[in-house]
């Protein structure tokens, strides 16, 4: 199984500040990786696929780079709604498995 | 707008079956491939398999190994519904499960898969 590997597991922040969470993959996955912010009691939602590509609807502060292995999540002005869980996710191969999640809190 | 909506939440006892719906509507249910994940209390997030529903036979599968034999993913066609089936429960499968539709992103031969949308998760507890 590939696994993927999250840092920080928990940050405090800011509104206003540039917030990044890196994701690491244990073999190559090219680009397929994708992320999600979970709030709680909440299911997931997608924010960037295939490493880098922005869901419609989710605002451009929200940023992703990365291939092969190393993977960045970018906040570029945290806002109050953006506190949450984030998560990481490759679909290369089967079983499909995600990062331990980053927990976003405020400072 | 794609809308999945699962079934409500269940109590079960240890050893017992337990049998989750995810109803889809919004889209042509057989286009999409659906996942279910599941979530733990305070825990991350675990894929348990997908079902193709345009498959033969109730729709083709893929399970984790880690569920192999103990479960079960099938669609009807006519309702656009898929189900999960979760056997020999034990404690440690309480959880929140969802449904997933795939969606995929292309480029050039290259797809990237990734869980579009999402159902509103069904909380089940397992407890003697």
């Amino acid at each position: 199984d590939i696994q993927m590997t999250q840092s920080p597991s928990s940050l405090s922040a800011s509104v206003g500040d540039r917030v990044t969470i890196t994701c690491r993959a244990s073999q190559s996955i090219s680009s397929y990786l994708n992320w999600y912010q979970q709030k709680p009691g909440k299911a997931p939602k997608v924010l960037i696929y295939a490493a880098a590509s922005l869901e419609s609807g989710v605002p451009s502060r929200f940023s992703g780079s990365g291939s092969g292995t190393d993977f960045t999540l970018t906040i570029s002005s945290l806002q109050p709604e953006d506190f949450a869980t984030y998560y990481c996710q490759q679909s290369y191969g089967t079983p499909w498995t995600f990062g331990q999640g980053t927990k976003v809190e405020m400072k | 707008q794609v809308q999945l909506v699962q079934s409500g939440a269940e109590v079960k006892k240890p050893g017992a079956s337990v049998n989750v719906s995810c109803k889809a509507s919004g889209y042509t249910f057989t286009n999409y491939y659906m996942h279910w994940v599941r979530q733990a209390p305070g825990q991350g997030l675990q894929w348990m398999g997908f079902i193709n529903p345009s498959g033969p036979s109730g729709g083709s599968t893929s399970y984790a190994q880690k569920f192999q034999g103990r479960v079960t993913m099938t669609r009807d066609t006519s309702t656009s519904t898929v189900y999960l089936e979760l056997s020999s429960l034990r404690s440690d499968d309480t959880a929140v499960y969802y449904c997933a539709q795939e969606g995929a992103y292309c480029s050039g031969a290259t797809c990237v898969n990734y869980f579009d949308y999402w159902g509103q998760g069904t909380p089940v507890t397992v407890s003697s």
